[in-house]
């Protein structure tokens, strides 16, 4: 059990373009969902956290209103990535969590974002 | 701001040889956690570590928590090929749950 999808695996855009990047967890609901980032040859940094039926939270730095997050239902958060620019290229992770006391994540396989 | 650090950076090592990656972080936490990283993939958990002392063990990684020193160490035992992989240490936020603050990372690279 605790699988997280993650769609599409890998995305190439052009620059100005928009793209959407979903997770879901398949055989669990999950309260939160977390949207992380990880540049070639360097570690994860957490983009935002996102709570089903509520605004996500950003960390800082985090340009908001590029990196659109939409946790519409129990299984399913979104992230879009607005007139991406060639930046904005990375591998994007989401994790899941059933609920806010538990203390075990599941990652999703990735979203590699290339644009040109 | 938490800061989490991982000690080595890169790390080659002999089949069959013992080592150690240290994990060090700045702040208060109870919950440190090992993940394993393959090239082009995502993320394995290896260990969950919540609380002093804790000390957890699969096939040839062992795990420690330390959390007055603010330490974790993941060591590794005769080492195989198939352990080459990228190593993270990460540390929970404390008070928010799941928001997880990763080290740089430790490249293994495991040599016959």
């Amino acid at each position: 059990g605790a699988v997280v999808s993650q769609h599409p695996s890998w995305v190439i855009c052009k620059s100005g373009t928009s793209v959407k990047i979903e997770c879901r967890s398949l055989d669990f609901q999950a309260t939160t969902m977390f949207w992380y980032r990880q540049f070639p040859k360097q570690s994860l940094m957490l983009m935002a956290t996102s709570n089903e039926g509520s605004k996500a939270t950003y960390e800082q730095g985090v340009e908001k209103d590029k990196f659109l997050i939409n946790h519409a239902s129990l299984t399913l958060s979104t992230l879009t990535v607005t007139s991406a620019h060639p930046e904005d290229s990375s591998f994007y992770i989401c994790s899941a969590r059933r609920d806010r006391g538990s203390y075990e994540q599941y990652f999703g396989p990735g979203t590699r974002l290339t644009v040109t | 701001e938490l800061k989490v650090e991982q000690n080595p950076l890169f790390l080659s090592m002999q089949e069959g040889k013992n080592y150690t990656i240290y994990c060090n972080y700045s702040t208060t936490s109870d919950r440190l956690y090992w993940y394993r990283q393959d090239p082009g993939k995502s993320l394995e958990s290896l260990f969950v570590l919540l609380s002093n002392g804790a000390v957890k063990q699969e096939g040839r990684l062992m795990a420690s928590l330390d959390t007055k020193a603010r330490l974790s160490t993941l060591h590794i035992t005769a080492a195989v090929h198939d352990l080459s992989a990228t190593y993270f240490c990460a540390v929970d936020k404390g008070t928010s749950y799941g928001k997880l603050t990763f080290g740089q990372g430790t490249i293994l690279t495991v040599h016959p």
